[in-house]
């Protein structure tokens, strides 16, 4: 089945502490995303990854890392996270988002304390 | 930059009755436009997206949306609601500046009645 997995799907940290969230996916896409989701605000990309060892920067990347060393996996890195990180996370995948938008993982809900 | 307004932060609907979510654009160059679907606890699922051709676009669970550049909107329209379609919908923009990037609407919220 043509999938974004992402993991884990709850985690509960403490400020500080450096934490990593996996996303791995089975299509060949090229594209690869993250996202936060926060209420009243919608969904706003963290970082975007065109291919392998190819990233850049979205509308809110303070506080975040990626990396991109293998085509199936773009993992989210936070290194001091603190309680304003506290939110809904997507990773997505794409062959070309212009034409055909992201495929969205089920999500990894952060709460920071 | 490309962004969407979704007009309606909430929308009720009777069960049977006729769905209409808002989206209207801002765009410097032709758009392309995406509604998207999330059930509590999930993912977003594609509904339906709009690049070039046809302006009605037709997606899953017999959703559609109209692309009216003169109006710069993306309506997301159901004729007949089910209990099943209550979820949070967003309408997304990408294209020119924005590159790789989907821009969302801040969503919808649509509850459906018995």
């Amino acid at each position: 089945e043509a999938q974004v997995t992402q993991n884990p799907r709850y985690l509960i940290t403490v400020t500080g502490k450096k934490l990593t969230v996996t996303c791995s996916q089975n299509m060949n896409h090229e594209y690869m995303s993250w996202y936060r989701q926060d209420p009243g605000l919608g969904l706003r990309q963290i970082y975007y990854s065109m291919n392998v060892e190819v990233t850049d920067k979205g509308d809110v990347p303070e506080g975040y890392k990626v990396s991109r060393k293998e085509k199936r996996n773009f993992p989210l890195i936070l290194e001091s996270p603190s309680p304003n990180q506290t939110s809904l996370y997507f990773c997505a995948s794409s062959r070309t988002p212009i034409n055909y938008g992201y495929t969205f993982g089920s999500g990894t809900r952060l709460t920071v304390v | 930059a490309q962004s969407v307004t979704q007009l309606g932060s909430h929308v009720s609907v009777s069960e049977g009755a006729l769905v209409l979510l808002r989206c209207n654009y801002s765009s410097s160059v032709p758009p392309y436009l995406f509604w998207y679907v999330q059930y509590p606890n999930q993912g977003l699922q594609l509904l339906l997206k709009y690049t070039t051709g046809a302006t009605l676009v037709k997606g899953i669970n017999g959703f559609e949306a109209e692309f009216k550049k003169s109006e710069t909107s993306f309506h997301l329209t159901k004729p007949s609601a089910h209990m099943s379609d209550a979820a949070e919908y967003f309408c997304a923009v990408s294209g020119g500046n924005s590159g790789y990037a989907l821009n969302f609407g801040k969503g919808t919220s649509l509850l459906v009645t018995p």
